[in-house]
């Protein structure tokens, strides 16, 4: 499986804009760029996906880099509930829907 | 529409016992998942069913693991005989389908082996 790298913590400040990078060398043209957060004590949690242009939802905004090498998953305007473990993951587009976890990124939020 | 459930949330046990654990997907989902996460670790993929067939099982641990979606809807994962390192949060997830993008995770167990 392809793998990606994340810093393993970041912190933000309360309604400040955080972007967490992801690095993914190996990415091949068929995986999709996956974010899911994972907050205390609960199961993971969709955030966002893309393949190659930047992707916006309520939640988030994914921006791919032109060589696809690296992504950016922006959170606009960070809250306390936004304090959670990231996940960069790319999913195969043969895996039959595989996600394949890294450690993550762990963001505090401040407030 | 009701999330994905899981039960017990809680399961302590001493080491070479047996234990399941149940998970419920959501309405009309073909695809259930079945991860662990040990604590500091992202979750691995243990089993993947598509309706009530096998579709992705290379990580399970088939000397002592095993899981079954017997009518395509809810799914039990068991442990026998259980060791120390099979402590972790076992966490079921589901999908409409195999490729589609997002897979929904229940709470999770948390199991203690001692």
């Amino acid at each position: 499986d392809a793998k990606t790298t994340q810093p393993n913590s970041m912190e933000s400040n309360e309604e400040e804009p955080v972007h967490l990078p992801c690095n993914h060398s190996t990415i091949s043209g068929t995986d999709y760029i996956h974010w899911y957060r994972q907050l205390p004590s609960q199961g993971p949690e969709y955030v966002i996906h893309g393949l190659t242009s930047n992707v916006n939802n309520r939640m988030a905004s994914l921006a791919i880099a032109e060589d696809r090498k690296s992504s950016t998953l922006i959170l606009h305007r960070a809250t306390l509930r936004d304090a959670a473990v990231y996940y960069c993951i790319l999913r195969v587009g043969t895996s039959y829907g595989k996600l394949t976890f890294g450690q993550g990124t762990i963001l505090t939020v401040h407030p | 529409e009701a999330g994905v459930a899981q039960s017990p949330r809680y399961k302590i046990i001493e080491k070479r016992q047996s234990v399941a654990f149940w998970c419920n997907p959501i309405s009309g989902h073909a695809t259930l998942y079945w991860y662990q996460q040990i604590l500091g670790q992202g979750p691995k993929l243990l089993i993947q069913f598509q309706n009530n067939g096998v579709v992705d099982d290379s990580q399970l641990p088939k000397d002592r693991f095993s899981a079954e979606r017997l009518k395509g809807v809810d799914s039990t994962l068991k442990i026998q005989p259980a060791k120390l390192e099979d402590s972790a949060v076992y966490l079921c997830a589901s999908s409409r389908e195999a490729l589609y993008n997002e897979q929904f995770f229940g709470p999770g167990t948390r199991l203690t082996v001692l």
